[in-house]
């Protein structure tokens, strides 16, 4: 079965400054997706960015970026000019047959 | 946009009660699937459906039961509700199964005193 580990619980970053999540997943499949959710305190989960595993060039969205690098099997976020409400939980995942979740890391956005 | 909803926000039951916790969503998912998050696990799928009365077992499918009798609707039911179910359960719905992303509802955070 395929795992997906996000080795930082928590984090913490300034204002404006860019951070960025680790991931890292086990599989087997050559074909999948990989996915970042965002859930804010108190508030929905929502997606974030997603990554098709046949494309090479990395997804951004916005301030988002990922580093996808498929033969480490690694897939980190990056949050450039971070802001007070990017300030969540933060999870990734791996989608083949069905989704699995990494245990998440708490990013708080500092003043 | 998608919207998913869920019965309740917070939930307080008794061991051994009957729960059931609702999930809505507007935009005509064919997939519907029930998680429980708790800290340091991240999510687990409980069950999920991929059409109206079909269902299929998650990871951690014991102790609870599911029903989907319209296509809009997905209900988790636990049958004799243990303290070890207290959790927060995420409901999400998706077009495609092995594509799509999933949307999810707010949560309820159930607990069982």
């Amino acid at each position: 079965a395929q795992t997906v580990t996000q080795s930082q619980p928590e984090m913490s970053v300034q204002e404006a400054e860019t951070v960025t999540l680790s991931c890292t997943y086990d599989t087997s499949e050559n074909n999948y997706y990989l996915f970042w959710y965002k859930q804010p305190p108190s508030r929905q989960m929502i997606l974030v960015i997603r990554q098709e595993a046949y494309k090479q060039q990395n997804a951004t969205e916005n301030r988002f970026s990922v580093n996808f690098q498929k033969a480490a099997k690694s897939f980190s976020l990056k949050i450039s000019d971070s802001q007070l409400g990017d300030t969540a939980m933060y999870f990734c995942a791996f989608m083949k047959n069905d989704m699995r979740f990494g245990a998440g890391t708490r990013l708080t956005v500092k003043p | 946009d998608v919207k998913v909803t869920q019965s309740s926000r917070y939930l307080v039951k008794r061991t051994g009660e009957k729960v059931f916790l609702e999930c809505v969503q507007d935009m005509d998912h064919e997939n519907m699937f029930w998680y429980r998050q708790d800290p340091g696990l991240g999510l687990r799928l409980i069950y999920f459906s991929y059409d109206v009365k079909m269902k299929e077992k998650g990871d951690i499918p014991e102790g609870y039961s599911v029903s989907r009798e319209k296509k809009e609707r997905f209900s988790l039911i636990l049958e004799s509700a243990s303290t070890n179910q207290t959790s927060m359960y995420l409901c999400a719905s998706s077009f495609t199964i092995k594509q799509g992303e999933q949307y999810f509802g707010p949560g309820t955070r159930l607990t069982v005193t």
